[in-house]
């Protein structure tokens, strides 16, 4: 049971580059979540999917995007990296939304570096 | 906008020590709360998933209270042992929504 795959683990980019940092899972959860993590600013979630075909924003959106065409899948963008998105990228899923006795499953996290 | 705050920020005890790791929140209307460890270069583990009808949970040496309408939440974990050593995360989950505190960074001394 693989869980929650973050891909790819390490990237450096430079300032204006795009990319997708990969996330699957699969348990068949409803829920998936993307956050970044800075130090001494705890996570801070970015975009969240209550279910394929649904996407919000969550606190800190701006320079990125997300799409849940599948349920198992669910990419973040980076339009144009700035040195400001420099950060540890971490997917996470639960089986509902808000379910009983449904936790977060986090994956092992992607760092970035923008330069 | 929901609030976390995790004190203290750090925390060194002896082996053998409980340790009680504080957790509060400004907006008590939330779903549930979660507590979760992380090590150094890892992603988050899930501890304990305290539901807002629910005063506390259990799960071996650790224990998880939760009072909502004061805003706090306090882990407790008996007997420390060197593999303890990690930084503890609280969240709490609103309108699909989890806020994340700053963490705990507990140091196990052998």
């Amino acid at each position: 049971n693989a869980g929650v795959t973050q891909t790819p683990k390490f990237q450096v980019l430079k300032t204006g580059q795009s990319m997708t940092l990969q996330c699957a899972q699969d348990m068949n959860h409803e829920y998936m979540s993307w956050y970044r993590q800075d130090p001494g600013m705890g996570l801070r979630l970015i975009h969240y999917s209550v279910g394929a075909g649904i996407t919000d924003q969550g606190e800190v959106p701006n320079g990125y995007n997300v799409s849940r065409s599948t349920t198992e899948d669910f990419p973040l963008r980076l339009l144009s990296a700035a040195p400001s998105q420099t950060s540890v990228y971490f997917c996470a899923s639960s089986y509902k939304a808000q379910g009983i006795n449904s936790p977060l499953h986090f994956g092992n996290g992607t760092r970035l570096t923008v330069t | 906008k929901q609030e976390v705050t995790q004190i203290p920020a750090a925390l060194s005890v002896p082996e053998g020590e409980n340790l009680v790791l504080n957790c509060s929140f400004t907006d008590s209307a939330i779903y549930n709360l979660q507590w979760f460890r992380q090590d150094p270069g890892k992603g988050l583990t899930s501890l304990l998933l305290i539901q807002s009808s629910q005063r506390e949970q259990t799960s071996g040496r650790l224990n998880a209270s939760l009072d909502k309408s004061s805003g706090r939440s306090t882990l407790y974990i008996a007997a420390s042992q060197p593999g303890d050593s990690a930084t503890y995360l609280c969240a709490v989950l609103n309108d699909y929504k989890l806020s994340f505190g700053a963490g705990t960074t507990v140091t196990v001394r052998a």
